[in-house]
């Protein structure tokens, strides 16, 4: 069956400080992946979507990057983290064209 | 572009009561997917349902039931006999279909089951 790992589960950070959330996918090959951001109080916002290796759309410019540099493992990074990058990051994977998501746990992010 | 209205932001009931989660979302997609997500305190979420955009037929299961209506644009999902372990927050959203399966949520709905 298939699992999705994603690291650490809570983070504080001070501002201007570096950043690097792992997620990873096991049990399914060529998955799309994704980074979405939970601010407080709104819903979920999807930060990046990746179809294969090295392949990343972004979908809202910010302070953050993303990479993939294996078939299942996808990194959110940031050089200098900002007080509003803090929420609640949320990695999942899915299978092209079926739509449905399967989350992670989940990252909780404070900027201080 | 897309987008997905919640217009409840916190919903309180006793418990087995009913409740009705509404959701009304917009796009210009005549293919697409339609999704009812749970959040619990934990925050990871817990997929409940898809729907196809010609699939109009309402779902039931255990007691959840979901109402789709294409002519009014909404995805309404009703928990019968509430009970406390369904206090979460409830997400409705959607994505084009066939398509990266990028989601669009709505904010969410807060449900408060009290004993």
């Amino acid at each position: 069956s298939q699992t999705i790992h994603q690291w650490p589960a809570t983070l504080v950070q001070p501002v201007g400080s570096p950043l690097s959330l792992e997620c990873t996918v096991e049990g399914t090959s060529n998955p799309n992946l994704y980074w979405y951001r939970q601010a407080a109080g709104r819903g979920l916002q999807l930060l990046f979507y990746s179809i294969g290796i090295d392949q990343i759309s972004s979908e809202v410019p910010q302070n953050l990057s993303a990479s993939r540099p294996q078939d299942r493992q996808f990194i959110l990074s940031s050089k200098k983290l900002l007080l509003s990058d803090s929420g609640f990051y949320l990695c999942a994977w899915s299978v092209l064209g079926t739509g449905k998501a399967f989350f992670g746990q989940g990252t909780r992010l404070t900027v201080v | 572009a897309q987008k997905v209205t919640q217009a409840q932001t916190e919903i309180s009931v006793v418990e087995k009561e009913d409740v009705t989660l509404d959701c009304v979302y917009e796009t210009r997609d005549t293919t697409y997917y339609l999704f009812w997500y749970k959040q619990p305190p934990s925050g990871e979420l817990v997929f409940l349902i898809r729907r196809n955009s010609f699939d109009e037929q309402n779902e039931i299961s255990g007691r959840y039931s979901w109402n789709f209506q294409k002519s009014t644009s909404s995805f309404n999902f009703t928990i019968t006999a509430s009970q406390v372990v369904d206090s979460a927050v409830y997400f409705c959203a959607l994505s084009e279909a066939p398509g990266y399966s990028t989601l669009t949520f709505g904010k969410g709905t807060m449900l408060l089951v009290s004993p």
